[in-house]
């Protein structure tokens, strides 16, 4: 099993630029996580997805857009990136049910100029 | 919505010695209180975790606790090692789903 898988793992933007980075999971988990992690911030939540078919904002959302592809998918969208979503973000999922263990995928480094 | 705040941002203790980092949240419907640990250049993962109806949980050499009266919780951890050397973010949720993280804690053990 992979788990949870990312692509890219490192993305150069001009600001302005569109770009979507990819997660899929092999874990059979019905819910999936976007997360950026910025230094002396911790991890944020920009959206996530409780099961398929259901998308809900999380606690920085904006600029961002999300899909549920499928139960395997979740995308995460920059329409017209910005300096500030320079960041490394990450993709999780977890199991049936809230209070399970988030399993984290490695990261996607992303630089906006 | 849901504010955690963590302390202290940096921890150094010598092998062998404990290791404490707390954890204050602001929402008294919050229930679930994870602790996820992040080696540099890695992914953070789960070590150890707690719900509201519990007060205390170990695992071998790490231990949670939660106040839910203080609304606070914290990670204890004995007998360290260097290889326990990392961050450590804890969590707070009232749904399970949307974790609301603190900043971290940089722990360092030296030999």
């Amino acid at each position: 099993n992979a788990g949870v898988t990312q692509t890219p793992k490192f993305q150069v933007l001009k600001t302005g630029q569109s770009m979507t980075l990819q997660c899929a999971q092999d874990m059979n988990h019905n819910s999936m996580y976007w997360y950026r992690q910025d230094p002396g911030m911790g991890l944020r939540l920009i959206y996530y997805s409780a099961s398929e078919g259901t998308t809900d904002k999380g606690e920085v959302p904006n600029g961002y857009n999300v899909s549920r592809l499928n139960k395997r998918e979740f995308s995460l969208r920059l329409e017209s990136a910005a300096p500030s979503q320079t960041s490394v973000y990450f993709c999780a999922s977890s199991g049936t049910g809230g209070q399970n263990e988030q399993y984290f995928g490695p990261g996607t480094r992303l630089t906006v100029t | 919505g849901e504010n955690v705040e963590q302390h202290p941002s940096t921890l150094s203790v010598q092998e062998g010695d404990s290791a404490v980092i707390k954890c204050t949240y602001s929402d008294s419907a919050s229930n679930y209180f994870p602790w996820y640990k992040q080696e540099l250049g890695k992914r953070p993962q789960l070590i150890i975790d707690i719900r509201s109806n519990v007060g205390e949980k170990k695992d071998q050499r790490i231990a949670v606790t939660l106040n839910k009266t203080a609304k606070h919780f914290s990670l204890h951890i004995t007998e360290t090692q260097p290889e326990d050397s990392a961050v450590y973010f804890c969590a707070a949720s009232i749904s399970g789903y949307a974790l609301n993280f603190g900043k971290g804690t940089s722990l360092l053990v030296t030999p």
